[in-house]
């Protein structure tokens, strides 16, 4: 089993939608937990970051947290154009960051 | 601007070439990490350094040296590059390991 497992996409959804992103982890000390956003060509941007279970909301983007299930997620909302790239999940294990292979999302508009 | 700056941006090398890709950051952070990202593999850590002075190696480690040269940079050598060493080469730095990364430009690189 991958540490980090994410489903690679490709996702679409029609503009002003809610994109639904997935992600499940194998090592249950796991304590940290982040969303990156990655545009084709260009290096990945920290856009969200989750340490406790439960929900974390800044403006259109939320994080859910489930440790007992090992699953963390990310919510768009009102999707945009803009948000068309790809998303990282990523722990942190021991002493580094792991990362899942990504989700690709397309916004339509 | 503040952040992680990687040179050079672009590599051609010939199988057996070395060379050496700089990273430096202007942020205080005290954890440098050299990931490398190849399509469907996500990114994979290859060397990382958790404060001055220290390094370790991570998921991919071979056929690459590091130096953590004072406390802004932390440089990548290739001693005899492959083919296989084609890839998208990021550079980031966090303030401590559990917070997150920022990334730099990246480099790739190609060997033929």
């Amino acid at each position: 089993q991958k540490e980090v497992e994410q489903n690679s996409g490709p996702l679409s959804v029609p503009e002003g939608a809610i994109a639904s992103l997935n992600c499940t982890y194998s090592d249950r000390v796991s304590q940290s937990f982040f969303w990156y956003r990655q545009y084709s060509g260009k290096s990945p941007e920290l856009i969200m970051s989750i340490y406790s279970n439960g929900d974390k909301e800044d403006g259109r983007f939320t994080a859910q947290l489930n440790k007992a299930s090992q699953y963390v997620s990310l919510l768009i909302r009102d999707s945009q154009p803009s948000d068309s790239a790809t998303y990282l999940c990523a722990v942190i294990l021991g002493n580094d960051m792991r990362f899942g292979a990504g989700t690709r999302l397309t916004v339509k508009p | 601007n503040a952040g992680v700056t990687q040179t050079p941006k672009f590599q051609v090398l010939k199988t057996g070439q070395s060379m050496t890709l700089q990273c430096a950051q202007d942020m205080n952070h005290n954890s440098m990490y050299w990931y490398r990202q190849d399509p469907g593999m996500g990114l994979r850590l290859i060397y990382y350094s958790a404060s001055e002075g220290t390094t370790d190696k991570g998921e991919v480690p071979n056929g690459y040296n590091v130096s953590r040269l004072n406390k802004r940079e932390f440089s990548l050598r290739l001693e005899s590059a492959a083919p296989s060493q084609t890839s998208v080469y990021f550079c980031a730095s966090s303030e401590a390991g559990r917070y997150g990364y920022t990334f730099g430009s990246g480099t790739r690189l190609t060997v033929v």
